[in-house]
This record gives structure tokens, C-alpha cells and sequence, in this order.
């Protein structure tokens, strides 16, 4: 099977700065990553699919990059509506998926 | 609109079973994989079963397998989870989700309900 880890779990930061998570595969994933955004009580959201395309709607302040073993999600300026947990998901054995252990950011 | 609602969770004892159900509204349901995914209380997102669009296929995390059936009726648009032998560890909100491909390859869960909570108590 293969794990994904994410890096921070937990990340503290202010509006206006610039946000990286990191999302690392136990083995090659080639381009099948996903990241979204999920915010207390709510679904998950589709943010970013096939490591950089930006699902319709999504800001542009998200952005997604890697390969391989290793993908960011990065975040230019964080917004106040930006505060939430982010995971990773990994496509690359479909039908069989898996995510990341998340990561939450807060306001610092 | 494209939608979809969860019904069915609720108070169980272990080693009870509990079935869900999906409602999906707003798309071509038989176009779609179809997958539940759940949340355990605090915790990440846990996949826990996938179901091709025409029924060929199930698949299922291995925590789950054997006690969990995924099943499709597409004549009325609805997707179900069957959770025999329930145990406290199953307690989540368990959510299904639409899956997103391209003409190939699989791009993540682009639709998911607003969840249903499963809880597994004594």
C-alpha cells in the first residue's frame, strides 16, 4: 500500500502569508495527487487534481507542484477564508486511493 | 443542481448492522465511480469503498472488507453501504463522493454530500 505523509499537521500563520504543506508518497505516484480543503462541520472541497490543475472556482492563490514522491500545496497569501484542513489524496493505484494524514492551519 | 444526500446513520451496538444510502441529483449518476469515504471523530478522511459506474467492479479498504457492501441502483440514482458486524472503530461521518476522471486517468472527488453520522456505542 502506499502512504502518504503530510508535513506540518498543524500550522499556525497569519493572514497575507505565504503557506507550504508538503505531501510525501511511500513510493511513485507519478502526477496522481489531489490536495482539498475542508472546513469544520463541512465536505471536503476539490482544490487542486493531477498535482497542479486548479479545480474550476478554486483562487489562484492555490497552487499546486511535484512529482513523483514529493508535492506542495502552496498557499500565496493566506485569506481569512483559507483557515481549514488541507489532505492530499493519491490516485495512482485507482480504484484503490488513499489520503494524507492532513494538515490544519490556524490563525496565529 | 448537482447533489448528493446521505441518509441512514445512526445509534448502533457493536455487531449490529446499519445501511446508507446516497441520493444523487443533478448529473448522469450511471456516468460515475462512486465512493464512500468516512471521518472518524478528530480524525483525517479515511477511504473506505468504490463502486464502478456500471456496477462491474467494488472495491474496499482492508478495514472494512468482508463486513462493508457498496451496491448501485442507477434506475433510481442512489448509491448504499451495507455495514454488517459493526464495531466502535466504525464510528465516523461517513460521506460519498463523486469520482472526477478525465478520458482516462482519475482526478480526485469533485461532489460530496453533507455526510451522515454513524455512531457505534454499547
Amino acid at each position: 500500500d502506499i502512504q502518504l505523509t503530510q508535513s506540518p499537521s498543524f500550522l499556525s500563520a497569519s493572514v497575507g502569508d505565504r503557506v507550504t504543506i508538503t505531501c510525501r508518497a511511500s513510493q511513485g505516484i507519478s502526477s496522481y495527487l489531489a490536495w482539498y480543503q475542508q472546513k469544520p462541520g463541512k465536505a471536503p472541497k476539490l482544490l487542486i487534481y493531477a498535482t497542479s490543475t486548479l479545480q474550476s472556482g478554486v483562487p489562484s492563490r492555490f497552487s499546486g507542484s511535484g512529482s513523483g514522491t514529493e508535492f506542495i500545496l502552496t498557499i500565496s497569501s493566506l485569506q481569512p477564508d483559507d483557515f481549514a484542513s488541507y489532505y492530499c489524496q493519491q490516485l495512482n493505484t485507482y480504484p484503490l486511493v488513499a489520503f494524507g494524514g492532513g494538515t490544519k492551519v490556524e490563525i496565529k | 443542481q448537482v447533489e448528493l444526500v446521505e441518509s441512514g446513520g445512526g445509534v448502533v451496538q457493536p455487531g449490529r448492522s446499519l445501511r446508507l444510502s446516497c441520493a444523487a441529483s443533478g448529473f448522469t449518476f450511471s456516468d460515475h465511480d462512486m465512493h464512500w469515504v468516512r471521518q472518524a471523530p478528530g480524525k483525517g478522511l479515511e477511504w473506505v469503498a468504490v463502486i464502478y459506474f456500471d456496477d462491474s467492479a467494488k472495491y474496499y479498504a482492508d478495514s472494512v472488507k468482508a463486513r462493508f457492501t457498496v451496491s448501485r441502483d442507477n434506475s433510481k440514482n442512489t448509491l448504499y453501504l451495507q455495514m454488517n458486524s459493526l464495531r466502535v472503530e466504525d464510528t465516523a461521518v461517513y460521506y460519498c463522493a463523486r469520482n472526477y476522471r478525465g478520458l482516462i486517468d482519475p482526478f480526485g472527488m469533485d461532489v460530496w454530500g453533507q455526510g451522515t453520522t454513524v455512531t457505534v456505542s454499547s
